[in-house]
């Protein structure tokens, strides 16, 4: 699977949007951009996901550059609930990793009240 | 509440002894996975399963084997424990096998190995 960079730590104010980044410029054009969320205490869960399109769920929504080299999560107003480490992950439906999900390290997310 | 549930939630026991982690999947999904989480390594793939047949291995040890029954749930069987092996172990559940299908994770088992 193609590598992803993520900021280690990003820090928000509750009720403001957040914009978390996501660079993968070694994307093949297969490759879908999923996003996963692990709360405090909690196994991980999902978030949203792509392939070129910008996508909304009532989570959050997916901004998928041009080139899609980068992508960007987009929490339209944080709340305290959101604090959370986010995993950027690409998933490859032909690759050879059959149904895992390979985690780095993710952009651990504070939210100040 | 992501419907996958896991058995127990807390683990400690002694270097050297053997323990199984339980995990039962959402209603109707046939593939589940496990996962480790250690404060060194992050949250790592173990093995999957999908109706009853071992589908894919990762950075599983040797010292650690997995089944999934015929009702589906699973088990994972850490033996000859070392402290190394302390860790969160979730195991989560999909529909089908296939990679762009939603995990649910279950809430985790926290092992402590003295």
């Amino acid at each position: 699977d193609a590598k992803t960079t993520q900021p280690n730590s990003m820090e928000s104010n509750e009720e403001e949007p957040v914009h978390l980044p996501c660079n993968h410029s070694t994307i093949s054009g297969t490759d879908y951009i999923h996003w996963y969320r692990q709360l405090p205490s909690q196994g991980p869960e999902y978030v949203i996901h792509g392939l070129t399109s910008n996508v909304n769920n009532r989570m959050a929504s997916l901004a998928i550059a041009e080139d899609r080299k980068s992508s960007t999560l987009i929490l339209h107003r944080a709340t305290l609930r959101d604090a959370a480490v986010y995993y950027c992950i690409l998933r490859d439906p032909d690759g050879g990793s059959q149904g895992n999900l390979i985690f780095g390290k993710g952009t651990k997310l504070s939210v100040k009240p | 509440d992501s419907g996958v549930t896991q058995t127990p939630k807390h683990l400690i026991t002694a270097t050297g002894q053997r323990v199984t982690l339980r995990c039962s999947p959402r209603s109707g999904d046939l593939s589940v996975y496990w996962y480790q989480q250690s404060l060194d390594q992050g949250l790592q793939f173990l093995i999957q399963y999908y109706n009853g047949e071992e589908r894919a291995k990762g950075n599983i040890l040797e010292r650690f084997s997995a089944q999934q029954f015929p009702d589906l749930h699973s088990e994972l069987n850490l033996s000859s424990l070392e402290l190394g092996d302390s860790a969160l172990y979730f195991c989560a559940s999909s529909v089908g096998p296939i990679l762009q299908e939603t995990q649910y994770f279950g809430p985790g088992t926290r092992l402590l190995v003295l």
